[in-house]
């Protein structure tokens, strides 16, 4: 049984470039979250995703990060027009469908962007 | 308040020794506190985790101390093993599926 899988695992951008992230929940698994960890720091809540439904966005930035799972396919999160502070490491969780408790989060292995 | 402060930044400690790091919270509402490995490159990994009803949780050589009243909890490594070389985040979670991370300890354990 594979774990979360997230895609790609280093990623180099331009500022100004878009950045695509995509994150593949453990199978049978239909939540999905994303958090930023910048070097040094622990790691902080993005956004939180159900299939076809953004249920907890209160970590996004308001501008430039957006985030969707859809229907069919991995969950991506998109950075347009990128800064240099955008440089972190971008962690993917999942959880069953009956989640309702942390201890059923499941980390992937993380995406670093850096953006030049 | 959502925050979870921890302490210390690093550590090292020696083969055998016991390692001990300290989180505070704030939020009374956060009803589960779990604790979280991490190795260079690698995600969060679940260590173990203890709720608010308990004040003690042993796994193997790793120990939660929890103290409601002060809104603190610790981890302890008993025995520390050189594998045990990893950056430890504390966390603690309320309703609606999100973790608050404290900031993290780097831990080194000398040979």
């Amino acid at each position: 049984n594979a774990g979360v899988m997230q895609n790609p695992r280093h990623l180099v951008r331009r500022r100004g470039q878009e950045a695509r992230l995509r994150c593949s929940p453990m199978k049978g698994h239909s939540h999905v979250y994303w958090y930023r960890q910048l070097p040094e720091e622990g790691l902080k809540f993005m956004v939180y995703l159900q299939k076809e439904n953004i249920i907890d966005e209160s970590g996004m930035p308001k501008e430039r990060f957006s985030a969707e799972f859809p229907k069919e396919g991995p969950s991506i999160l998109r950075i347009q027009q990128v800064v240099r502070g955008d440089s972190a490491a971008y962690f993917c969780a999942s959880s069953p469908p009956l989640a309702t408790r942390g201890e059923t989060q499941y980390f992937g292995p993380g995406t670093r962007l850096l953006v030049l | 308040q959502q925050q979870v402060k921890q302490s210390p930044q690093s550590l090292i400690v020696q083969k055998g020794g016991i390692s001990i790091i300290n989180c505070a919270y704030e939020n009374t509402a956060f009803d589960y506190f779990p604790w979280y490995q991490q190795f260079p490159g690698k995600g969060p990994a679940l260590l173990i985790a203890i709720r608010p009803d308990v004040s003690e949780k042993k796994e193997g050589r790793f120990t939660i101390s929890f103290n409601k009243s002060a809104k603190q909890f610790s981890l302890h490594i008993m025995d520390s093993q050189p594998g045990d070389s990893a950056t430890y985040f504390c966390a603690a979670f309320v309703g609606g599926n999100k973790l608050t991370f404290g900031g993290g300890t780097r831990v080194l354990v000398k040979p």
